[in-house]
């Protein structure tokens, strides 16, 4: 069935270092992949979003690579602050024209920034 | 613009027990989704609407769980009888049909 993973499940980082977290998706005709991040006890919100016919975004400090052969993709944040502390969760769905436009999550990455 | 709206903001009941959840979607957008999310995981679909129809509810526990969306805008989730592993945050999220999803503030259940 549809599935998403989600690599790591917790990520330690300094302040100003980078953090990468990678996803794998397993629909092949997925082609909407948003980017959430959560803060303890608050709605998820999104922070960013590609569609298939695109292999990278960025939007300052954060970006997202797809890579659709592998069926895998990234999120890259750069130059960390500790507001950047939050669980992260990568998502997958069909998108517009597809079924449903139901998201798929992954289990979430608990992102700490160290200041 | 306003945002989801969601309420009770926070549930305890005791096993066996009915309890029911409100949701009111951004203005203007049509579909709307219920997610379950379970301590230290992502959130699950239960059911998505489209107006008034259901889209999928392939997840959705129909022998304890239902929900509608009578008019197209509000929606209300209920769960009866509840049990101990409906514990979690029910997130419920809008969108204009297939594009980005907003999600409102969640109820947090907790059944004892």
């Amino acid at each position: 069935g549809e599935n998403v993973e989600q690599h790591p499940s917790t990520l330690s980082v300094q302040e100003g270092d980078s953090a990468v977290i990678k996803c794998t998706y397993s629909d092949s005709a997925s082609n909407y992949f948003p980017w959430y991040k959560q803060e303890l006890g608050k709605r998820p919100q999104l922070i960013i979003d590609i569609r298939s016919n695109v292999g990278e975004k960025k939007d300052q400090r954060i970006a997202v690579t797809l890579n659709k052969t592998a069926k895998h993709f990234s999120l890259h944040i750069t130059e960390t602050q500790p507001e950047d502390s939050a669980v992260y969760f990568c998502a997958a769905s069909r998108g517009p024209g597809g079924n449903t436009g139901k998201l798929i999550f992954g289990q979430g990455t608990t992102l700490q920034v160290k200041p | 613009e306003a945002g989801v709206a969601q309420s009770p903001r926070y549930k305890i009941i005791e096993k066996r027990q009915s309890v029911a959840f409100w949701c009111n979607p951004i203005s203007g957008h049509a579909t709307l989704y219920w997610y379950q999310q379970i301590l230290g995981q992502g959130p699950k679909l239960l059911i998505q609407f489209q107006n008034n129809g259901v889209v999928d509810d392939s997840q959705l526990p129909k022998d304890r769980f239902s929900a509608e969306r009578l008019k197209g805008v509000d929606s209300t989730l209920k769960i009866q009888p509840a049990k101990l592993e409906d514990s979690a945050v029910y997130l419920c999220a809008s969108s204009f049909p297939g594009e980005t999803q907003y999600f409102g503030p969640g109820t947090r259940l907790l059944v004892l």
